[in-house]
């Protein structure tokens, strides 16, 4: 079982947003703005999409976007394209001696 | 542009010892604004941190695996390894390596392309 709490699925239509939440403790999530999230397309090593809860890597598009909410981080899609369909991942610095936590993973179906 | 390149055996027996490398090129491991750390991936399954280093040779490893590992790191070839001791077939998976923020656990970027280690006689 994993520290941090997802979906296991979410879908949505193209041109449509969605969203992926990511619930941990105040331990974790709740407790610090150290919340990323991993974009995973099968047989490919995770991608950077999110860091600091909000903030977007160089050339990650601006249709994705982060927030959280006391102990619940997310993860929103906006304008689904085809190319979005993947895993996604999200982790967060925790205070407990296991340092880093990742959520079990969420797959996203664009219909 | 850093690049993570992970190489080592992709099979391993039963109670040996799982040992791979991570190459970094395009950016020097010496750097001061970031550890560097492996990541797993069991078949069909999430993402599990193993440890990281800074280059220094300070290392942090997830508890459950402590007894375990080691990671390591050579500044002078720009890599850092990771020996994984008495493996099991609950040890395979895909394993990577990447560059992590400060403190650890903040973000991980650039990944390696990952490896895929079996444990089996």
């Amino acid at each position: 079982q994993s520290a941090l709490t997802q979906p296991a699925s979410v879908s949505g239509s193209p041109g449509q947003s969605i969203t992926i939440s990511c619930t941990g403790t105040s331990s974790d999530v709740g407790g610090y703005d150290y919340v990323s999230w991993y974009q995973q397309h099968p047989g490919k090593a995770p991608k950077l999409m999110i860091y600091d809860v909000s903030n977007r890597p160089s050339g990650v598009s601006n249709r994705f976007s982060g927030s959280k909410s006391g102990n619940t981080a997310s993860l929103t899609i906006s304008g689904l394209q085809a190319e979005d369909e993947a895993d996604y991942y999200c982790s967060s610095y925790t205070s407990s001696s296991t340092l880093v936590v990742f959520g079990g993973g969420t797959k996203l179906t664009v219909l | 542009q850093l690049q993570l390149q992970e190489s080592g055996p992709g099979l391993v027996k039963p109670s040996e010892t799982l040992s791979l490398t991570c190459n970094v090129t395009g950016g020097s491991i010496s750097s001061s604004s970031y550890y560097w750390g492996w990541i797993r991936q069991p078949p069909g399954k999430g993402l599990e941190w193993i440890g990281s280093i800074y280059y220094s040779g300070s290392t942090s490893y997830n508890p459950s695996l402590k007894s375990r590992v080691t990671i390591s790191v050579d500044t002078s070839k720009n890599q850092f390894s990771l020996k994984l001791s008495s493996v099991t077939a609950a040890d395979t998976g895909v394993y990577y390596c990447a560059r992590l923020g400060i403190p650890v656990g903040d973000w991980f970027d650039p990944w390696g392309q990952g490896t895929l280690v079996t444990v089996s006689s």
